[in-house]
């Protein structure tokens, strides 16, 4: 089942910060995060494991709720290179049966302005 | 490092016209392969994947298929496309382990008229 990401667009001027979120209806292994920007393939941001871990890549950090079957992506002091389509990616807790697949949600388009 | 080729990167095919799209895969071994579809404006919808040679599952019923006929190659095939298979094609990999990111390919944009 496709997880849920809020919202659907975010519109910001440089230096601002912005949240994504991710939910679940299903148990959850991992959440991935990725990046695509227009006509290119997602680029990888960063993976988070059941655990409530809290990863951080430059400006860009983001946490998983485990039992809330949630993540968030904060993105703070915004650049314009930041703009782009984010997706999250949500692998099944399913006792090694899950097969390394990924469900993606339906993406949140983020714009930069300067 | 990991490296994914596809090809082409843009193609536009007439309705009825068969359709192979290819997906190698170099840098490991015994990957998890996967085909993703992504419509216009939506995200990313999986439709087969792969854990080894000759292994297909197939995600969604269409009128795709898939074949893995070595480890690191992955085929996506129809034999007759329909205007709903337009849409932009990413070949995906994953290592075994749980903790691995899932790498994609550059992708082909298909237009189907």
């Amino acid at each position: 089942q496709q997880p849920v990401q809020s919202p659907q667009a975010v519109i910001l001027r440089e230096g601002e910060d912005a949240v994504i979120n991710c939910s679940s209806s299903k148990a959850l292994y991992s959440v991935h995060w990725y990046r695509q920007k227009h006509g290119e393939a997602p680029v990888f941001l960063m993976i988070l494991l059941k655990g409530g871990e809290q990863k951080g890549h430059e400006k860009i950090s983001a946490s998983f709720n485990e039992k809330k079957q949630q993540s968030s992506l904060y993105l703070t002091a915004s650049q314009l290179s930041y703009s782009g389509t984010y997706f999250c990616g949500t692998e099944r807790d399913a006792g090694g049966t899950s097969y390394g697949k990924l469900t993606f949600g339906q993406g949140t388009i983020l714009t930069v302005h300067p | 490092s990991q490296t994914i080729h596809q090809w082409p990167a843009t193609l536009v095919q007439p309705v009825g016209s068969p359709l192979s799209l290819e997906c190698t895969v170099e840098g490991t071994s015994n990957p998890n392969l996967y085909w993703y579809r992504q419509a216009a404006g939506r995200g990313l919808q999986l439709l087969f994947y792969s854990v080894g040679i000759g292994q297909i599952s197939s995600e969604v019923p269409q009128n795709l298929s898939a074949s893995r006929p070595q480890d690191r190659q992955f085929i996506l095939s129809s034999k007759k496309l329909l205007l709903s298979d337009s849409g932009f094609y990413l070949c995906a990999l994953r290592g075994g382990q749980g903790y691995e990111k899932l790498f994609f390919g550059s992708g082909t944009q298909l237009s189907v008229l």
